[in-house]
């Protein structure tokens, strides 16, 4: 009952390259979107969120896409380092519980 | 300010065995949130908790359970233990039902 697809799997770029995860919902009542990052061992730790209100929002080299018609959203990584390496999840969820991750995407950034 | 705890991070259990897995959520925060993450899986979905009371739960069959304390913290049961039980297991807290959620780092579960 997977509600939220994210892709690639997994993402290899070099240092300052800029890397892009997108993901695709399925439920139009969803209206919360954030975005965790998550490094090996450690909890997930929530990176940037936008609400459907908006079409982008930019924090930092962090900046999320979203296009409510075509129910997707992506996450921009600008001038990214190798210490962005790390696993990153979108999620989605109507009222801020509830949550539906994706697959997760293993970035690996290269020095 | 401190984050959310959990414990332990580790626990060892055999099939059939119960466990109980402890979470602190940030000080004021009164929900919290409980998630599966199989090895190389996403995050799945488990419980959560607003002011004490069961709020919402997923696709997990009723072996899984838990409770919210008075004090907000929480514990989460899984009885009957089963070999695929075996995974990560976060909790999150938030402000309240439309916060943010804030993830602790996990009670790593492993079944024999």
């Amino acid at each position: 009952q997977q509600q939220v697809k994210q892709s690639p799997q997994s993402l290899i770029v070099q240092k300052g390259g800029i890397p892009i995860i997108n993901c695709a919902y399925e439920n139009t009542a969803f209206d919360y979107f954030p975005w965790y990052q998550q490094f090996p061992g450690k909890g997930p730790a929530l990176l940037i969120a936008i609400r459907p209100d908006v079409s982008e929002k930019k924090e930092g080299r962090f900046t999320i896409s979203f296009n409510k018609s075509a129910k997707q959203f992506s996450l921009h990584i600008m001038d990214s380092q190798p210490g962005d390496s790390a696993t990153y999840f979108c999620a989605a969820s109507k009222g801020g519980h509830d949550m539906r991750f994706g697959a997760g995407t293993r970035l690996t950034v290269k020095p | 300010e401190a984050g959310v705890t959990q414990s332990p991070t580790h626990l060892i259990k055999t099939r059939g065995q119960q466990a109980t897995l402890r979470c602190s959520p940030i000080s004021g925060h009164t929900s919290v949130y409980w998630y599966q993450q199989a090895l190389g899986l996403g995050l799945q979905f488990l419980l959560w908790y607003d002011e004490g009371e069961e709020r919402n739960r997923g696709n997990f069959p009723p072996r899984f359970s838990g409770r919210q304390f008075p004090n907000y913290s929480s514990e989460l049961n899984v009885n009957a233990l089963e070999l695929e039980d075996s995974a990560l297991y976060l909790c999150a807290s938030s402000l309240g039902r439309f916060d943010e959620q804030y993830f602790g780092p996990g009670t790593r579960l492993t079944v024999t």
